[in-house]
């Protein structure tokens, strides 16, 4: 089966505006997560999703951070007014419900502010 | 605070040599264990996990770590390691009835000929 697909794969932007990144996870996982990768840094937690719910808000780094996932699938994570510190990989993971599950990532998308 | 450290910037190994990969944690109760690898151009994948039980733990790829509860480590090893395991790899804990992933920095792994 597929896995867990992001796009879009790379994108670049101007400072100031905003963006939206797209994750579909592995169909039947109902547990959503973002992270962000920064060159030369760990994976910073942003958020994670149970179902629709997000239980979790407590890694987003500003207001100007949000995500929404719909249907129990398909998620979106939105940075209003980009900066440049926003530039970085940015990678969605999916997993069955429970702690301790096996996340399996998407590929990331790269996103460049000028 | 809450802390996951990979001491190891960047590691370089012989084909064929050992490998042993260094993971600290700091959390004042046993989180639960992983270790991934991002290969150049893929995604993350998971190489072993340890919850509970035995603390030698085995993964794929022919990788194995041990929890140490005395040294809050759980170090990744390999007894001879393949050019094909030229990648970056992390250690994460997640403590017990959270979700909140903790990632450490990565070691990137370089494999000569």
């Amino acid at each position: 089966g597929a896995g867990v697909s992001q796009s879009p794969s790379n994108k670049v932007t101007e400072k100031g505006k905003d963006v939206e990144l797209r994750c579909d996870p592995i169909s039947g996982h109902t547990a959503l997560y973002w992270y962000r990768q920064s060159l030369g840094q760990g994976l910073e937690f942003l958020i994670y999703f149970q179902g629709n719910s997000a239980p979790d808000k407590s890694g987003l780094p500003s207001d100007r951070f949000s995500a929404e996932r719909t249907g129990g699938s398909v998620s979106t994570l939105t940075i209003q007014r980009t900066q440049q510190e926003d530039s970085a990989v940015y990678l969605c993971a999916s997993s069955l419900a429970g702690q301790g599950e096996t996340q399996y990532f998407g590929p990331g998308t790269r996103l460049l502010v000028l | 605070a809450q802390s996951v450290t990979q001491p190891d910037i960047h590691i370089t190994v012989s084909e064929g040599a050992s490998l042993e990969l260094r993971c600290n944690y700091s959390y004042g109760a046993t989180p639960y264990l992983f270790w991934y690898v991002q290969s150049p151009g893929q995604g993350l994948q998971l190489l072993l996990k340890y919850f509970s039980g035995d603390t030698l733990v085995q993964g794929i790829k022919g990788f194995e770590a041990e929890f140490k509860r005395s040294q809050s480590s759980f170090n990744l090893r390999k007894p001879s390691v393949h050019w094909s395991d030229a990648a970056e790899y992390f250690c994460a804990v997640v403590l017990s009835g959270t979700y909140k992933y903790i990632f450490g920095t990565g070691t990137r792994l370089k494999v000569l000929a």
